[in-house]
């Protein structure tokens, strides 16, 4: 049973169109993340929500949006794709715990976006 | 804020040789220092991690000593084997519950 399930894991599409990529954990963590990582495999946070709230807002073009219905879901809208989208986006998630430590992160698999 | 420095790659060994990956980093206080490994086609999974000051953690072979005196956390196995080449990260967290990872180590491991 997958703990971080992310769809699709390949996607390839045209410069200007909308896509968007799923994410789904069945861990009963309370704070979801998207991260990017580029060719050269540099990882860099995107989003990351806490209990369907918004916590972290990297520099992140608008053009990108996370949703959150519930906390074990975080999808990620792009709108207008650009070459440079091009890279493969992990969700993870992950349990804050008590007495402020911080617990590990849980990743998907990734979904590798290619856009042309 | 915190910061993490580790070792680029790549790097290339043969089977049974000993492995060191280098991660120094910069923080405030003192976090869990994390190393995550990333199989070919996979996401990131937890290797292995420390708590505390002094504390070893430790998996499949790996070890990692949370050194204070020198903020390191290096990344050591003492035989490597083909099934271990993957790229490697060293990590901890940045503010709230986000990390911030290392640029990644990959390493190759022929027979």
């Amino acid at each position: 049973d997958t703990a971080v399930s992310q769809t699709p894991k390949y996607l390839v599409t045209q410069m200007g169109n909308d896509k968007s990529i799923k994410c789904e954990q069945n861990l009963g963590h309370d704070t979801m993340y998207w991260y990017k990582q580029d060719s050269k495999k540099f990882l860099k946070i995107m989003f990351s929500y806490n209990n369907k709230e918004l916590i972290i807002n990297e520099t992140v073009p608008n053009r990108f949006s996370p949703k959150s219905p519930d906390k074990a879901h975080l999808n990620l809208h792009i709108n207008s794709l650009e070459l440079g989208d091009s890279a493969v986006y992990f969700c993870a998630s992950s349990q804050y715990l008590a007495g402020g430590s911080t617990g590990e992160l849980f990743f998907g698999e990734g979904s590798r976006l290619t856009v042309l | 804020g915190n910061s993490v420095t580790q070792m680029e790659g790549p790097v290339t060994l043969s089977e049974e040789a000993f492995l060191t990956i280098n991660c120094t980093y910069t923080a405030t206080g003192y976090p869990s220092l994390f190393w995550y490994v990333q199989y070919p086609g996979e996401g990131l999974q937890l290797l292995l991690k420390a708590t505390k000051a002094d504390d070893k953690g430790s998996n499949k072979g790996f070890e990692a000593t949370y050194r204070k005196e020198t903020t390191s956390f290096h990344l050591e196995k003492g035989s490597v084997q083909v099934s271990d080449s993957a790229v490697y990260f060293c990590a901890l967290p940045l503010y709230g519950q986000n990390f911030v990872f290392g640029p990644g180590t990959r390493l190759s491991v022929l027979p």
